[in-house]
């Protein structure tokens, strides 16, 4: 069965350093999207993307946050410069060929900021 | 703005009893309504789905739940609980219009299965 998956799955880094998450989408979905969870609190939503660009994005996706399709297969999250604040667990999820809500989640990524 | 409330962070029941998770949203137009389920060391997958057709939903492995206007609720059960359905629960809402390449999720709900 076709999944979503990420790399890598835990990653620790001192604050301000630059981070990139790497999703590896269902090969016929078109849209992608970055969800976070801080442990304890609700999924949240960062970011989704279509058609090569972002469609909608959250408050949280500040300048510090781009997101890219670099190559037709990956899907990345970069985080420029880390803050203690952006350690969670980071999913990405893709949809396929029309709006369903049947977002197909990866296993997420734990990025810890030290 | 929408948003979910799923009123219990921990549920508990035995084995073969019956699953009652709740949901609670609010949003300025009618919604579409999901629950996730997460098994340990994965990612969230669909349970089910409301998108204004009927109001009480059938999903997998037993799963069903009532969209209930009057109540702003969408509350999850199943008849009989089974070992394999401890997991966390999530119920999201998006606009049925607009905005609707966003998920707004609950804060989950962890179900235990006691045999």
């Amino acid at each position: 069965e076709p999944e979503v998956t990420q790399t890598p799955s835990h990653q620790v880094t001192q604050m301000g350093q630059e981070v990139i998450l790497r999703c590896v989408p269902i090969s016929n979905h078109l849209y992608f999207y970055w969800y976070r969870q801080i442990l304890g609190q609700k999924v949240e939503f960062l970011v989704s993307f279509y058609n090569n660009e972002i469609s909608e994005k959250s408050e949280i996706f500040d300048d510090q946050f781009s997101v890219e399709r670099p190559d037709g297969s990956n899907f990345t999250l970069k985080i420029r410069s880390t803050k203690l604040e952006d350690s969670a667990m980071y999913f990405c999820a893709s949809e396929g060929t029309g709006w369903t809500g049947e977002l197909f989640f990866g296993e997420g990524s734990r990025l810890t900021v030290l | 703005a929408q948003s979910v409330t799923q009123l219990g962070s921990h549920v508990s029941v035995s084995e073969g009893a019956l699953v009652l998770l709740r949901c609670n949203y609010s949003s300025s137009v009618p919604p579409y309504l999901f629950w996730y389920v997460q098994y340990p060391n994965q990612g969230l997958q669909l349970l089910l789905k409301y998108t204004s057709a009927a109001t009480l939903v059938k999903g997998i492995n037993g799963f069903e739940a009532e969209f209930k206007k009057s109540e702003t609720s969408f509350h999850l059960t199943k008849p009989s609980a089974h070992m394999s359905d401890a997991a966390e629960y999530f119920c999201a809402v998006t606009d049925s219009g607009g905005s609707n390449y966003k998920l707004t999720f609950g804060k989950g709900t962890l179900l235990t299965v006691n045999p």
